[in-house]
């Protein structure tokens, strides 16, 4: 089984629509993230959370926010979706942020209308 | 503010030919770390190899080295023996010691020819 997995995998909505992505993981992790990947950017980073209780914003957060259920589990929505927000959305985990790498769920795409 | 630059947007390679995929960086920091991932057409990523800036040996993981340039801020990433599960998108890294923050390249998209 993956130790970090996304859901949905793939989804397409209407504008002005609220819509939540999920992430869990079984790694054990205290530090998630999440990130956005557009063509010809890169992964660019949304919010990432170190714990629980420890939520912050990164370089692209307007639009989005984060819900950090249990260490395991930290959610993505959109409260009212655009057409710019369509894009491969990463969520990620690591031990602590120093040198250690960063492992990534699957992967949703999401397409807005 | 750190920059990654990966100049080749796409690349191609010949089955068991070697290429290597170029990756610039600008920070005023000296201890860093330096990463490189894989993207396969599944979407996933994953790491292929790291580099911590204090050490001055390239590292390397079976196939894949990196020529690592510190004065110059080169990071390329040398893939020996290419295969066709190589194709894929390739992404440099760049952490700054002691942050959470990845500043991530643009990608090259490397296609193995068979």
């Amino acid at each position: 089984d993956a130790d970090v997995t996304q859901t949905p995998r793939n989804r397409i909505t209407k504008t002005g629509k609220r819509i939540m992505l999920e992430c869990s993981q079984t790694k054990g992790h205290d530090r998630m993230y999440w990130y956005r990947q557009d063509p010809g950017l890169g992964l660019r980073l949304i919010y990432y959370s170190f714990d629980v209780k420890d939520i912050n914003k990164g370089e692209i957060s307007d639009g989005y926010s984060v819900s950090r259920q249990a260490q395991a589990k930290f959610s993505l929505s959109l409260e009212s979706a655009i057409p710019n927000q369509t894009a491969l959305y990463f969520c990620a985990t690591s031990v602590d942020p120093f040198m250690n790498e960063q492992f990534f769920g699957p992967g949703t795409r999401l397409t807005v209308l | 503010a750190q920059t990654v630059t990966q100049s080749q947007p796409e690349m191609s390679v010949q089955e068991a030919e070697t290429v290597t995929l170029s990756c610039t960086y600008d920070t005023s920091e000296s201890n860093y770390y330096l990463f490189w991932y894989k993207q396969p057409p599944s979407r996933q990523m994953i790491l292929v190899i790291r580099q911590e800036a204090y050490k001055q040996q390239n590292a390397t993981e079976n196939r894949f080295s990196v020529n690592f340039q510190k004065a110059a801020k080169s990071f390329s990433l040398k893939i020996s023996d290419s295969q066709l599960g190589d194709t894929a998108m390739y992404f440099c890294a760049f952490q700054t010691s002691g942050t959470y923050k990845y500043i991530f390249g643009t990608g090259t998209r490397l296609k193995v020819l068979a």
